[in-house]
């Protein structure tokens, strides 16, 4: 029963490069959410997917981010020329159905040098 | 748009010092609200899920309670290892959940 699962753990970017963060959810589960968490603050909401579709990107900066959930394989958050401002945890949950619990991933580290 | 907020932001108990976390809430169409607990540098574990007021779920030391506007965490006779930051949510009809900021509890020995 493997839990959900993020890598890179850590990932170090310098300003302008593009950083990839990866999930794979639970077994079972076909609903993703990815949040970003800045120190001392608390979670926000970025994205909601299911297989092949975006369902709410309402927490999304408009641009330099997209999520995609494909039908094979994980979940991939991208972040095009990333800035300072970007460094923050980001994490990834599952859920079997909407609205439902969800399962978090050990978060992602990003730093922006 | 659905509001979470919770208080107090944080709090120091020594340990058997019973206290109650609060979680308020606005959103139209609750469909569940879920407490989760956070350690440091860790993603949150989900704890409980709440559907309707009146409803109240036991874990250990830790209960949750709902009613139609709030809920409570309710911590009897704490530990050091419940020391963690406790995050609500709720979710609604458009399927994502909304998070609170959440209360770092900090149980001392």
């Amino acid at each position: 029963n493997a839990g959900v699962m993020q890598n890179p753990r850590h990932l170090v970017r310098r300003r302008g490069q593009e950083a990839r963060l990866r999930c794979s959810p639970m077994k079972g589960h076909s609903h993703v959410y990815w949040y970003r968490q800045l120190p001392e603050e608390g979670l926000k909401f970025m994205v909601y997917l299911q297989k092949e579709n975006i369902i709410d990107e309402s927490g999304m900066p408009k641009e330099r981010f997209s999520a995609e959930f494909p039908k094979e394989g994980p979940s991939i958050l991208r972040i095009q020329q990333v800035v300072r401002g970007d460094s923050a945890a980001y994490f990834c949950a599952s859920s079997p159905e909407g609205i439902r619990e969800q399962y978090f991933g050990p978060g992602t580290r990003l730093t922006v040098t | 748009e659905d509001q979470v907020t919770q208080s107090p932001e944080a709090l120091r108990l020594q340990e058997g010092e019973s206290s109650s976390l609060n979680c308020s809430y606005t959103v139209s169409g609750l469909r569940g609200l879920f407490w989760y607990r956070q350690d440091p540098g860790k993603g949150p574990e989900f704890l409980f899920t709440l559907y309707s007021a009146g409803e109240e779920k036991e874990k250990e030391r830790l209960k949750a309670t709902l009613t139609k506007k709030e809920s409570f965490l309710h911590i009897t006779a704490p530990k050091p290892e419940d020391s963690a930051t406790y995050l609500c949510a709720v979710g609604a009809n458009a399927g994502k959940s909304t998070f609170g900021d959440g209360t770092t509890l900090t149980v001392k020995p």
